[in-house]
């Protein structure tokens, strides 16, 4: 099973700042990547796809790098509504594991 | 529009049984994979089942292997998971999901649905 691993566990920045969160894989998912947000008491939505394309109405700020083993979510300006925990999950194998979650908070 | 409603959800002891169900609606059922997945209190997501649009193939972690069958009706649209010998550990939010093979991801999710185990 591949394993995932996210960082920081928690990310404590304040509105406008950049976030940067990283998600690394245990071997390599190849581009088959994806982050979903999820706020309290919601249901997750899907942000990226394949590593670094955007779901539709995803805002422009979201962005999705990397390839392998080692991949990163930035939000460039931080906005109220962004603060949430955000997951990583890999489709290389069926059905793909989760990795355990970043939580941004606001500082 | 896409529409996932889960329902079945409650509290039942421990060794008891339980059925989910994920009505959808506004979608072609039969051309998608589904799945549940299962969010724990203060924790993370986890696969519980996944299966094909034509329910031939499924997969189950161990943690729920031999205790819980998922399974669907495309004629009702309609995805079912069938949890037996419920344990404390199975104690979660539990999520219907549809997978878009053209997103390759987990693109709409119902509002999840409380299971709990307690004695």
């Amino acid at each position: 099973e591949i394993v995932l691993t996210q960082s920081p566990g928690t990310l404590s920045l304040s509105p406008g700042e950049r976030a940067t969160l990283s998600c690394r894989a245990s071997e390599s998912v190849s581009n088959y990547l994806a982050w979903y947000q999820q706020k309290p008491g919601r249901a997750p939505r899907l942000l990226i796809y394949d590593a670094s394309t955007r779901a539709t109405g995803v805002p422009a700020r979201f962005s999705g790098s990397g390839s392998g083993t080692v991949f990163t979510l930035t939000i460039s300006t931080l906005e109220a509504e962004d603060f949430a925990v955000y997951y990583c999950q890999q489709r290389s194998d069926w059905p793909g594991t989760f990795g355990g979650g970043t939580k941004v908070e606001i500082k | 529009e896409v529409q996932l409603l889960e329902s079945g959800g409650g509290l039942v002891r421990p060794g008891g049984s339980l059925r989910l169900s994920c009505t959808t609606s506004g979608f072609m059922f039969s051309n998608y994979a589904m799945g549940w997945i299962r969010q724990a209190p203060g924790k993370g997501l986890e696969w519980v089942s996944p299966i094909s649009g034509s329910g031939r193939s499924t997969y189950y972690p161990d943690s729920v292997k031999g205790r819980f069958t998922i399974s669907r009706d495309n004629s009702k649209n309609t995805l079912y998971l069938q949890m037996n010998s419920l344990r404390v550990e199975d104690t979660a939010v539990y999520f219907c999901a549809r997978y878009s093979r053209t997103l390759d991801g987990l693109d709409y999710w119902g509002q999840g649905t409380l299971v709990s185990v307690s004695s």
